[in-house]
């Protein structure tokens, strides 16, 4: 079947380095998504990997290793505001997306 | 601003009522989906539409009957729900159903339904 598997919830601290990790298992693989949803908002997208490596958005980046079906989110200089669930999701070989249930960062000061 | 929005944003109904969630996207787009989103569950999809035509039901009970009647508007009706349909319903769209890093899905901020 195919599976998608982040963290329930993780806790950082403002201003240090947050990794989610995410794996990942599909039939077939046409890319992977992350996107941020903040309580009560719509999920934003955040990024796309579809080739092995790292992508790197500002304070944002993503990682791909298509060998291992894994990839994760770094989050650099945590704000505040960056306290929201973080969505994974794998798109199949019919370009289906199948998305991970999220995972729940929280930033203390 | 997401370029789709959503009516209601909450909506609280009886279980024998009749009711339809409303989206609108302003962004051009040829594809449209429904998705559900239970807590601490992954996203469900629901339906595609793809140039106003349904393009994937995913196994949906009959008490949710979605409308396209054009490529900007997606409508979810509503009847005789039961209380596991609380949930957040959150409509999205993609300019074409095959979504890249350049073309992903934009999402609505969604309904919080709660069936009594």
């Amino acid at each position: 079947g195919q599976n998608i598997d982040q963290p329930t919830e993780m806790t950082a601290t403002e201003g240090a380095i947050v990794q989610i990790n995410c794996t990942y298992q599909t039939s077939g693989f046409n890319g992977l998504f992350w996107y941020q949803q903040h309580a009560g908002e719509a999920p934003t997208f955040l990024s796309y990997n579809v080739l092995d490596g790292l992508e790197e958005k500002g304070r944002f980046s993503s990682f791909l290793s298509r060998s291992k079906g894994y990839s994760y989110l770094l989050l650099k200089e945590l704000q505040m505001k960056d306290s929201a669930s973080y969505l994974c999701a794998s798109m199949d070989s019919n370009y289906q997306l199948i998305w991970g249930a999220g995972t729940k960062l929280i930033i203390k000061p | 601003e997401t370029g789709v929005t959503q009516t209601p944003r909450h909506l609280v109904m009886g279980m024998t009522n009749k009711k339809s969630l409303k989206c609108e996207q302003h962004l051009g787009h040829n594809a449209m989906y429904w998705y559900k989103q239970s807590a601490k569950k992954p996203l469900e999809l629901m339906f595609v539409y793809s140039l106003e035509e349904r393009v994937e039901n995913n196994s949906v009970p009959s008490r949710f009957s979605p409308e396209c009647p054009n490529s900007s508007h997606l409508f979810l009706h509503l009847h005789t729900l039961q209380p596991e349909d609380s949930a957040l319903y959150l409509c999205a769209s993609s300019q074409t159903q095959e979504i890249t890093g350049n073309q992903p899905q934009h999402f609505g901020d969604g309904t919080r339904l709660s069936i009594l």
